[in-house]
């Protein structure tokens, strides 16, 4: 199957710092989805970025689908950002089950 | 709109016990999925559902576990006997898309099962 590696596996920040978090995939996908895991579990949809850049607030996603990589940008980080953050890849058209990576685990700090 | 909603959030039972998870998709939504997260592992896929058929059910693990969508709106999980391996998150999502149109998954708080 498809292998889906995030990195960092851990980031801690201090408040208003920017970060960029990364998902390298092993083979060309046709949907991919960032996630945020919030405190009670929940995966919130970010974005749905099989290729491009899509902006949302002080988040934005780039996917470079030819070199099979997708980054998230968080910018002026603040403590709600804290969390774990998927990168989930659906491999082909009519697939439809997502290969999840294991997660960045992201602490904002005061 | 509601989003999917899963129930119960927690469950703690012991090994030999049964235990039905439930799941509501988002109304409309003809995709139902099941993902589970085991300690320390990623979130894998379970099974597929189009409406009430089984899609793909590649995932599950053995069948101790069993899956249905009667009517094609609401969806259960039921695992029996529950062994000790089976704790974790377990996941369900939806999602509207048919053929090659966006398939973006909508993902509920999941529900902790914890077998003793």
């Amino acid at each position: 199957g498809i292998q889906v590696e995030q990195s960092p596996p851990d980031l801690i920040l201090q408040e208003g710092a920017n970060s960029t978090l990364r998902c390298n995939f092993s083979d060309s996908v046709n949907n991919l989805q960032w996630f945020h895991q919030n405190p009670w579990g929940q995966l919130i949809n970010l974005f749905y970025i099989p290729s491009g850049t899509k902006q949302n607030g002080r988040l934005s996603a780039t996917t470079v689908a030819t070199e099979r990589y997708s980054l998230l940008y968080i910018s002026s980080s603040q403590t709600t950002d804290s969390g774990v953050y998927f990168c989930a890849v659906e491999r082909s058209v009519g697939d439809y089950k997502l290969s999840f990576g294991a997660g960045t685990t992201v602490t904002v700090r005061a | 709109e509601a989003g999917v909603t899963q129930f119960p959030s927690h469950s703690v039972i012991e090994k030999g016990q049964t235990v039905t998870l439930r799941c509501d998709p988002i109304s409309g939504h003809d995709n139902l999925y099941w993902y589970r997260r085991v300690m320390g592992k990623e979130i894998k896929f379970l099974l597929h559902f189009v409406k009430e058929s089984k899609q793909d059910e590649s995932g599950m693990p053995n069948n101790r576990f069993l899956a249905e969508r009667t009517g094609g709106t609401y969806s259960t999980l039921k695992v029996q006997p529950a062994e000790l391996e089976d704790s974790g998150v377990y996941f369900c999502a939806s999602s509207q898309a048919s053929g090659i149109g966006e398939n973006i998954q909508y993902f509920g708080a999941g529900t902790r099962l914890s077998v003793l």
